[in-house]
């Protein structure tokens, strides 16, 4: 059972906006930083989010990070068919002095 | 570039040992935390540990699902990371993945390696 809570699947259509969410506690998302990665099947993840919207060179600014409260978002504005990939939110949790990751998010662009 | 290269997965039996090493290049790797992150097959991730920079102490931090089986180590002068890996279960079967902070200071996963299969059975 994952610390971070996930929808296990999400879908939307090319060119739609999707989000995926990720819940929490006060031990983690509540005041720590949330990262977010993506995965393609049999490669290993990639940093997509962090710190406040930040996103690394070389991802698009389709992508975007929301967090409120013990909750965060990640947001996809016109989804194309490489996006189409698995994704997972983290963070560190200070009650388990560890860092947690989501159960993970497929995403499917129909 | 960053690189990450790990090696040393293999099959082994339950209860078992193995050394997982992961060589760096590309940056300073005695400034930077580092993490072992696993991935059963077909299930999400899960963090095993982080040993910090030697500003901190090389102090290390396990997921309690590994506590007192899995030792994590580092060789600043060989940009090297280690994972000692004792007591094997059968549950510990996945890729192993060796992943650095994003920043010096900024300590969530920035850069992951390939990977490397760890299977435990008999």
């Amino acid at each position: 059972q994952s610390v971070l809570t996930q929808p296990p699947s999400a879908s939307g259509t090319p060119g739609q906006r999707v989000t995926i969410s990720c819940s929490g506690g006060s031990s983690n998302i509540g005041r720590n930083s949330v990262y977010w990665y993506q995965q393609f099947p049999g490669t290993a993840p990639k940093l997509l989010i962090y710190g406040i919207n930040q996103r690394p060179s070389g991802v698009p600014d389709r992508f975007s990070g929301s967090k409120s409260g013990t909750s965060a978002s990640l947001a996809i504005s016109g989804l194309r068919s490489e996006d189409e990939a698995d994704y997972y939110c983290a963070t560190w949790d200070d009650s388990l002095s560890g860092r947690a990751f989501g159960g993970g998010t497929k995403l499917t662009v129909l | 570039e960053v690189q990450l290269v790990e090696s040393g997965g293999g099959l082994v039996q339950p209860g078992g040992s193995l050394r997982l090493s992961c060589e760096a290049s590309g940056f300073i790797f005695s400034d930077y935390y580092m993490d072992w992150v696993r991935q059963a097959p077909g299930k999400g991730l899960e963090w095993v540990g982080r040993i910090r920079n030697k500003a901190n102490s090389d102090t290390t931090e396990y997921a309690a699902s590994v506590k007192g089986r899995f030792t994590i180590s580092r060789d600043d002068s060989k940009t090297s990371l280690y994972l000692q890996m004792n007591s094997l279960k059968t549950e510990d079967t996945a890729v192993y993945y060796c992943a650095r902070a994003i920043t010096a200071t900024t300590r969530g996963i920035g850069y992951w390696g390939q990977g490397t299969l760890v299977t435990v059975s008999s």
